[in-house]
């Protein structure tokens, strides 16, 4: 089965760049998709298709994949980035299959 | 704006049958795919299954045995069921959809916490 590895954590202070990448077999021919979680609550879409951003979605959110790896990018990060982070994509097979999740620290 | 509210029963013994369901609202089922997601306590997200809106279901693999989905146009619902629960399915279930698998979960519903526990 295809397997997404993510780093558990990253921290960032305010103001500056988290980025979380999420690894797997050659992930960028696949669309991928992140989530952000916070603490009790569902999960938000944030990046979509690699790089497109839901309607609502700070610009500061932005994604890239290429070759095995796939990144989301938090530009000019603010405390209320705060937050478990997890990529997706639709295996070849018949799977949803998620990464293992980041946490996103704010320093 | 498509909106989902989701409700079951949270406890449940070993070997009883977990049942939820999803009331969509804003938004018909028509043209979209309905998806159940879980998260165990303190872990990461697993996909459960799905159905389509032509009623077409496809589930995880490690628990297709045991899900069913299904859908009630007339009450702009979706169901899940999972049988012969084990301590092991305690989590979190959500519900979900999509239109297309380039687009993404959107939006979600805000949980159901189960816990199975004799």
């Amino acid at each position: 089965s295809y397997v997404l590895s993510q780093s558990p954590s990253v921290s960032a202070a305010p103001g500056q760049t988290a980025r979380i990448t999420c690894e797997g077999n050659n992930i960028g021919s696949q669309s991928v998709h992140w989530y952000q979680q916070k603490p009790g609550q569902a999960p938000v879409l944030v990046v979509y298709d690699d790089s497109d951003r839901p309607s609502g979605i700070p610009e500061r959110f932005s994604g890239s994949s290429s070759g095995n790896t796939a990144t989301l990018t938090i530009t000019r990060v603010e405390a209320e980035d705060e937050a478990d982070y997890y990529c997706q994509v639709w295996d070849s097979g018949i799977n949803w299959v998620f990464g293992g999740g980041t946490k996103v620290t704010v320093l | 704006q498509v909106q989902l509210q989701q409700w079951g029963a949270g406890l449940l013994k070993p070997s009883e049958t977990l049942s939820l369901t999803c009331a969509v609202y804003g938004g018909s089922l028509s043209g979209y795919f309905w998806t159940w997601i879980r998260q165990s306590p303190g872990k990461g997200l697993e996909w459960v299954g799905e159905i389509s809106h032509t009623g077409i279901t496809t589930c995880n693999p490690s628990l297709k045995s045991r899900v069913t989905i299904s859908v009630d146009t007339s009450k702009n619902q979706f169901s899940l069921r999972l049988k012969s629960v084990t301590a092991a399915d305690t989590a979190v279930y959500f519900c979900a959809t999509y239109l297309s698998r380039q687009l993404g979960f959107a939006p979600w519903g805000q949980g159901t916490p189960v816990i199975v526990s004799s």
